[in-house]
């Protein structure tokens, strides 16, 4: 089965500042890779796919990259409404799996 | 709009069972594969299940596998999970999400979720 762990596990960031996620697969993964943000008591909503497609509706400041076993979340400037959790799943082989999910917190 | 809707969670002892529900409506449910997905009490998500758009293709976590049993009905929009012999470690959040089919698929909606509990 492929791992996917994520780093860090939380980030402390201010409104403006630019923000990148890390997401490392066991094993190749191609770029069949989702990042998904949670708010508490909410479901998960989709951002990226295929690693760097941006999903309608997501504003233009989160980003996505990488290919292989190593990929990126990038969020250019923070607003008050990207503070939540992130979580990356890969979707290339059964089990779809989640990374353990990154806290992004006000500092 | 796309709206998935979960039903059926509650209190259940170990041992027990559930069966959960998720109403799907705003898109052809009949076209797309759906899949299970839970969150444990301040924990991560775990893929549970999934099952393709004609039910003849499904997928189980090996956590719940022989436990569990996702299931389809196209006429009626609906997904179901029924879960036996529940233990303390399913209590979760139980999420219902659309899969859209690339590779193996993502998951591009998402239900507000159902909390199951199994305590005695």
């Amino acid at each position: 089965d492929i791992q996917m762990t994520q780093s860090p596990s939380t980030l402390s960031a201010s409104v403006g500042d630019r923000v990148t996620i890390t997401c490392r697969a066991s094993q190749s993964i191609s770029s069949w890779l989702a990042w998904y943000q949670q708010k508490p008591g909410k479901a998960p909503k989709l951002l990226i796919y295929k690693a760097s497609s941006l999903e309608s509706g997501v504003p233009s400041r989160f980003s996505g990259s990488g290919s292989g076993t190593e990929f990126t979340l990038t969020i250019s400037s923070l607003q008050p409404d990207d503070f939540a959790t992130y979580y990356c799943q890969q979707y290339n082989s059964y089990p779809w799996a989640f990374g353990q999910g990154t806290k992004v917190e006000i500092k | 709009q796309v709206q998935l809707v979960e039903s059926g969670g509650g209190l259940v002892k170990p041992g027990g069972s559930l069966r959960l529900s998720c109403a799907a409506s705003g898109f052809t449910f009949s076209d797309y594969y759906m899949s299970w997905i839970r969150q444990a009490p301040g924990k991560g998500l775990e893929w549970v299940s999934y099952i393709s758009s004609s039910g003849s293709t499904i997928y189980y976590a090996d956590s719940v596998k022989g436990r569990f049993t996702i299931s389809r009905d196209n006429a009626k929009n609906s997904l179901y999970l029924q879960m036996n012999s529940l233990r303390a470690e399913d209590t979760a959040v139980y999420y219902c999400a659309r899969v859209r089919l690339e590779r193996r698929g993502y998951f591009d909606y998402w239900g507000q979720g159902t909390l199951v509990t199994v305590s005695s």
